[in-house]
């Protein structure tokens, strides 16, 4: 079957660095999303991973590992703002659709 | 600006009605697709539409209805047949092609919809 796995929910302090785990099992996978929602919006794009290893974009980093079927986001210097649910999705090429995590909460206290 | 609009941004209806939601882009993108997103849930396929006059269902569509006569809209239909329709409705859309980037979805900023 197809399945992606991440927490429910993680709390960390503003200004840490916080790692957000996504395991997948895919078939004909090619390629990994990771989005934010805040509460009561849409989810907005952050990063999309295709290659092994890491891509950096400011304060976020997304990596991947094919072999592991595992990605992380990472953020450092947290924000009060960065308190929003973080999606992880994984395209798999051969139903062209996305397959949806179910979202970590991430909850950035002062 | 281009971009996904979904209209109302809240929706109210009494049981045993039917309602539509619309979704416009002004994108070009080729594929467009309804989720559904209960509190705290993540998000759940309901339809998608890779191309004009073509669409499919997703893993809830029991209940609902859509068409794509036209490639920048994509209404979504809730039939007095769904059982429990009060949610957030999200509808997105992507290019469509290119490899995996190319299905990175745009989304519209939703409607909430509650049923009495």
């Amino acid at each position: 079957g197809q399945n992606i796995d991440q927490p429910t929910e993680m709390t960390a302090t503003e200004g840490a660095i916080v790692q957000i785990n996504c395991t997948y099992q895919t078939s004909g996978f090619n390629g990994l999303f990771w989005y934010q929602q805040h509460a009561g919006e849409a989810p907005t794009f952050l990063s999309y991973n295709v290659l092994d290893g890491l891509e950096e974009k400011g304060r976020f980093s997304s990596f991947l590992s094919r072999s592991k079927g595992y990605s992380y986001l990472l953020l450092k210097e947290l924000q009060m703002k960065d308190s929003a649910s973080y999606l992880c999705a994984a395209y798999a090429g051969n139903n062209r659709k996305l397959i949806w995590g179910l979202g970590t909460s991430l909850a950035v206290n002062p | 600006d281009g971009g996904i609009t979904q209209s109302p941004k809240y929706l109210f209806r009494k049981e045993g009605q039917n309602v539509t939601l619309s979704c416009e882009q002004n994108l070009n993108h080729d594929a467009m697709y309804w989720y559904r997103q209960d509190p705290g849930q993540g998000l759940r396929l309901i339809y998608y539409s890779q191309i004009v006059n073509d669409f499919q269902k997703g893993d809830i569509a029991e209940g609902y209805s859509v068409s794509r006569e036209k490639k920048e809209s994509f209404p979504l239909t809730v039939t007095s047949a769904q059982k429990n329709p009060t949610a957030f409705y999200l509808c997105a859309s992507s290019p469509g092609a290119g490899g995996g980037l190319g299905y990175e979805q745009y989304f519209g900023p939703g409607t909430r919809l509650t049923v009495t």
